[in-house]
């Protein structure tokens, strides 16, 4: 069972369109962090949010912890074919340090 | 700076025979982990080193994995014998200080592993 929940696990959306992906748990982490993946290559940090609440804009992408630090969410505006790769959340726990990914949530944008 | 480096990049074996992986982290970084991810899943955390010490491999399967960080820096994962559930992509990390909430981990290419 996987720590953190993300949702939806497939998106498939035309250019120009907005997504936003949704990562969710029932634990607290001392931060959350964000990453892209693509094709036979390892994940790539976007974004560590460490604030309840704390939003991060990154270009098109806005990232936001939930209030509570157990969720968090990732908006892509205006999105490009550039953005196509697998999307993972990745929790923090201040107890042991370790890093719990979700399953992760394939973004595909047609041009 | 070069990044993690990874060896090899893909690997087909047989089951019940063995297979090492090889990974130099990035230079300066004390911690290096090993994880495993399977099709549609992210990482799990394998084994993480401080220096060379191994301070967590609570989700390493002991019976046929094993790990060795000999004077701190490149890394070596072995499994012996391998089974066709172990076929996945096997990514090392390095990072400088695991002890903060804003600690980043640099990911290697990983080892793409097919057990026939």
């Amino acid at each position: 069972t996987q720590l953190l929940e993300q949702s939806p696990q497939f998106l498939s959306i035309q250019e120009g369109e907005n997504l936003t992906v949704y990562c969710n748990s029932s634990s607290v982490f001392s931060s959350l962090q964000w990453y892209r993946q693509e094709p036979g290559e390892g994940p790539v940090l976007l974004v560590t949010v460490v604030t309840g609440g704390e939003v991060k804009k990154l270009k098109r992408l806005t990232f936001q912890f939930g209030d509570a630090r157990k969720d968090s969410s990732l908006h892509i505006t205006a999105a490009q074919p550039g953005d196509t790769g697998l999307y993972l959340c990745a929790g923090l726990r201040s107890n042991d340090y370790k890093l719990s990914f979700g399953a992760g949530t394939t973004v595909t944008v047609r041009a | 700076e070069a990044g993690v480096v990874q060896s090899p990049r893909y690997k087909i074996i047989e089951k019940k025979q063995p297979v090492a992986f090889w990974c130099n982290p990035i230079s300066g970084h004390n911690t290096l982990y090993w994880y495993l991810q399977n099709l549609g899943q992210g990482p799990e955390l394998l084994i993480r080193y401080e220096n060379e010490e191994a301070v967590d491999d609570s989700q390493l399967p002991k019976d046929r994995f094993s790990a060795e960080r000999l004077k701190g820096v490149d890394s070596t994962l072995k499994i012996q014998p391998a089974e066709l559930g172990d076929s996945a992509v096997y990514l090392c990390a390095s990072s400088t200080d695991s002890g903060r909430d804003t600690d980043t981990q640099y990911f290697g290419p990983g080892t793409r592993l097919t057990v026939l």
